[in-house]
C-alpha cells in the first residue's frame, strides 16, 4: 500500500535548535508539497517542488526555514533556528501533476514543539 | 487572492441523522475541489474529488457537489454513524499541479 512516509512523527525542540523533518513521497509522484497546520490558521502551503525543482516557497519564513529535494525519494524541510511560532503540525503531500485527478496524498505528519 | 469557507465550525447530530456539510470559495476559477477527512492527530484522507467540469461525485453515503458559479461546494453524508466523527475539510486548486487551498474545516460529532 503506497503511502507518504514522514520523519520524526513527533518532535519537541528548545527555541533555537536546527529541526529537519523529512519525507518520503509516493514513489512515481512528481510533485511534493509542504504544509503547515496551525489552530489559528489552519493549513497552509509552505512551499512545492515539481520534478524536484521548487516551484513555489512563498508561504515559507526565508530566513530561517529551507525546503529541498536531495533526490526523488527525499524531501526536507529545515528550521534554524526554531522558535515557539513554529511549533504547529508539518504534513507533507505527493502527487502526480497530470490530467484531470491531481490527487494529494498526504502523510501522518511531524508534531513539532519548540519550547 | 483564493479563500475557502467552511461552514459550521463545528457540528453535532445524533446517528442516523442525514447531514450538509457547506464550503464556499472566492475565486470560481477553479481547477478542481477535494474533500478530506482528518482525524485528530492524524493526516488527512481524500475522500472525493470534483474536477471543475463535474457537478458531483459519490462514495458510499457520501456525495458532494459543486457549483463552481456560486462558488460552493456541499457534502452530504446519509446516515451518519459515530465513526464518521472528525474534521472535514475543503479544499481548491487554482491550477492542475498546483497547492491546496484549504478552509479551516468542520468538526463533526455523531453521538450513539
Amino acid at each position: 500500500d503506497a503511502r507518504v512516509t514522514q520523519t520524526p512523527r513527533h518532535k519537541v525542540t528548545e527555541m533555537g535548535q536546527e529541526v529537519t523533518m523529512r519525507c518520503q513521497p509516493i514513489l512515481g509522484h512528481n510533485t511534493v508539497f509542504w504544509y503547515r497546520q496551525t489552530m489559528m490558521q489552519g493549513l497552509e502551503l509552505l512551499a512545492y517542488f515539481r520534478n524536484r525543482a521548487p516551484l513555489d516557497d512563498s508561504g515559507m519564513p526565508k530566513d530561517r526555514f529551507s525546503a529541498e529535494m536531495p533526490d526523488a525519494t527525499l524531501a526536507t524541510l529545515k528550521i534554524q533556528p526554531s522558535e515557539p511560532r513554529d511549533s504547529a503540525v508539518y504534513f507533507c503531500a505527493s502527487g502526480l501533476n497530470s490530467g484531470a485527478k491531481n490527487i494529494q496524498y498526504f502523510g501522518a505528519g511531524t508534531r513539532l514543539s519548540v519550547l | 487572492k483564493q479563500e475557502v469557507t467552511q461552514i459550521p465550525a463545528a457540528l453535532s447530530v445524533p446517528e442516523g441523522e442525514n447531514l450538509v456539510l457547506n464550503c464556499s470559495f472566492t475565486d470560481s476559477a477553479i481547477y478542481n475541489l477535494q474533500w478530506f477527512r482528518q482525524d485528530p492527530g492524524k493526516g488527512l484522507t481524500s475522500l472525493l474529488l470534483i474536477q471543475s467540469s463535474q457537478r458531483e461525485q459519490t462514495s458510499g453515503r457520501l456525495n458532494a457537489s459543486l457549483d463552481k458559479s456560486s462558488g460552493r461546494s456541499t457534502l452530504y453524508i446519509a446516515a451518519s454513524q459515530p465513526g464518521d466523527s472528525a474534521t472535514y475539510l475543503c479544499a481548491v486548486t487554482n491550477q492542475a499541479g498546483t497547492a491546496l487551498i484549504f478552509g479551516k474545516g468542520t468538526t463533526l460529532s455523531v453521538s450513539s
